[in-house]
């Protein structure tokens, strides 16, 4: 069936490093994607999107890549800072918005 | 910034009885949504609320849980014979125009614990 997951739980990264989260898809009829990022006692926060007719997107220290024929998304993180220790998911619009289980970045001053 | 709001942060409730959860989504957005999170699982999809009625519901959503937008603000789920597998964590979302293409408002959750 559908599905939208992760390929790693947990991800440590030294501080100022640049991070990389991945996500694989199954639906091919997906055509919006998200990544949320959740900390700790929190509800899921928006961060970036991406829609299919574009392969990357750019936001304030974060880049989402899609590559649509291998049906995979990446977000990426530069300069990687306290703040943004979380669990970050992506989800799709087509499978009612099924999230991923999510990866476990830590940030290690 | 507009946020999604839930009270109450936490609910204790014992099996068997019904609770009832609120959610004032942000004021222009016009799809609603109600997500859980059991302890260390991922997000899962309840329902989705359109034009005062369920749009989309996973096969969670069973007859137990229902959904209601009582008045222009709020937006509660209601869950009428709570089971100890309820226990989770309660997100209601928002999003703007299309669902398919805008992202969702989360708010930040109503634990609920059943005794």
């Amino acid at each position: 069936g559908e599905s939208v997951g992760l390929h790693l739980p947990t991800l440590s990264v030294q501080e100022g490093d640049n991070s990389i989260i991945n996500c694989a898809y199954s639906n091919s009829a997906s055509d919006y994607f998200i990544w949320y990022k959740q900390e700790s006692g929190k509800g899921p926060q928006f961060i970036i999107d991406i829609r299919s007719n574009m392969d990357k997107r750019q936001g304030q220290r974060v880049t989402v890549l899609l590559n649509k024929t291998v049906k995979h998304l990446s977000l990426q993180i530069a300069a990687t800072q306290p703040g943004d220790s979380a669990v970050y998911f992506c989800a799709e619009n087509v499978s009612k918005r099924y999230f991923g289980t999510g990866t476990s970045l830590t940030v290690i001053p | 910034e507009p946020e999604v709001t839930q009270t109450p942060s936490h609910q204790v409730t014992q099996m068997g009885q019904e609770v009832i959860l609120r959610c004032v989504p942000i004021s222009n957005h016009l799809y609603f949504y109600w997500y859980r999170q059991i302890l260390g699982q991922k997000v899962e999809f309840l329902v989705s609320f359109y034009n005062n009625e369920i749009s989309e519901k996973s096969e969670i959503f069973d007859d137990q849980f229902s959904v209601e937008r009582p008045d222009g603000s709020n937006f509660t789920l209601k869950i009428r014979s709570t089971k100890l597998e309820d226990s989770a964590m309660y997100f209601c979302a928002s999003s703007g125009s299309r669902a398919s293409n805008q992202p969702q408002h989360f708010g930040d959750g109503t634990r609920l614990s059943i005794l």
